[in-house]
C-alpha cells in the first residue's frame, strides 16, 4: 500500500540555521509529492510539489527533490527564519489523483 | 473569501449529542475529503467523495457519517458524540487529476466534554 513516514519532531533551529526534514515513501507506481505546511491556528497550505522523478520543486527558499531511486522527498532550507515555524507535512496522491496519504507532521520553531 | 470554507470555526459540546460540521468550496473540484488530526498521529481520513452520488469511507469512518448535498457541500456529522473525538477536523478538495494538489479549509477544533 500507499505511506509516508517522516522524521519525527519537534525540531528547534537557531536562525539562518540549514533544515532537512527526511521524508521517505512507499507507493506502487508513479506518485506525486507534496510538502504542506499548517501555521498555528490555519489549515495546510501546500508549500511545493514534484510529479515525477528527479523533479525539483521549490517555494519560499524551500527546495525537496524526488527521488524514486530512494524513495525520498526531503525537505531543505539554507537558511531559516523565525517565520518558518510551523507544522510540515509529507504527503503523496496516488496515480490516479483521487487518494491523499500523508506523514506524521514534524513541527519546527525557529528562535532569534 | 476562502476557497474552501469550514463552520464552525471551534465547536464545544456535551457527549451524546449530535453535531454537524460543513463544508463549501468555490473551487469546482468534484474530490471532497473530510480528515481529523490529532498530535502525532498527523491526517487521518474520515470519509471522501469524488461526486454528488458517490461516497466512500475511509479510515476511521465509524462514528461518523456524510452528506454530500451538491457539488460544493459536504457536511460531516457525529451522530453521538465521545470525547475521543476531540480533535482538529480538516475539509479538504482536490481537482482528481494525476497531479493535483488537495486544497484545505481552515479547520474545525471540536471538543466534546
Amino acid at each position: 500500500g500507499n505511506s509516508v513516514t517522516q522524521m519525527e519532531g519537534p525540531v528547534t533551529l537557531s536562525e539562518e540555521a540549514f533544515l532537512t526534514i527526511n521524508c521517505t515513501y512507499t507507493a506502487t507506481g508513479y506518485p506525486s509529492l507534496f510538502w504542506y505546511v499548517q501555521y498555528p491556528g490555519e489549515g495546510l497550505q501546500l508549500l511545493l510539489k514534484a510529479t515525477k522523478a528527479d523533479d525539483k520543486g521549490s517555494n519560499k527558499g524551500f527546495e525537496a527533490t524526488y527521488r524514486k531511486e530512494t524513495t525520498s522527498f526531503h525537505l531543505e532550507k539554507g537558511s531559516v527564519q523565525v517565520s518558518d515555524s510551523a507544522v510540515y507535512f509529507c504527503a503523496l496522491s496516488d496515480q490516479s489523483g483521487n487518494q491523499f496519504y500523508f506523514g506524521t507532521g514534524t513541527s519546527l520553531t525557529v528562535i532569534p | 473569501d476562502a476557497d474552501v470554507t469550514q463552520t464552525p470555526r471551534n465547536r464545544i459540546t456535551k457527549t451524546g449529542k449530535r453535531i454537524m460540521l460543513e463544508c463549501s468550496q468555490t473551487k469546482g473540484h468534484d474530490r471532497m475529503y473530510w480528515y481529523r488530526q490529532d498530535p502525532g498521529l498527523g491526517l487521518r481520513l474520515i470519509y471522501y467523495s469524488f461526486d454528488v452520488k458517490d461516497i466512500n469511507k475511509g479510515e476511521i469512518s465509524d462514528g461518523y457519517s456524510v452528506s454530500r448535498q451538491a457539488q460544493a457541500k459536504f457536511s460531516l456529522s457525529l451522530e453521538s458524540a465521545i470525547p475521543n473525538q476531540t480533535a482538529l477536523y480538516f475539509c479538504a478538495t482536490s481537482g482528481g487529476f494525476r497531479n493535483s494538489e488537495a486544497f484545505f479549509g481552515q479547520g474545525t477544533r471540536l471538543t466534546v466534554v
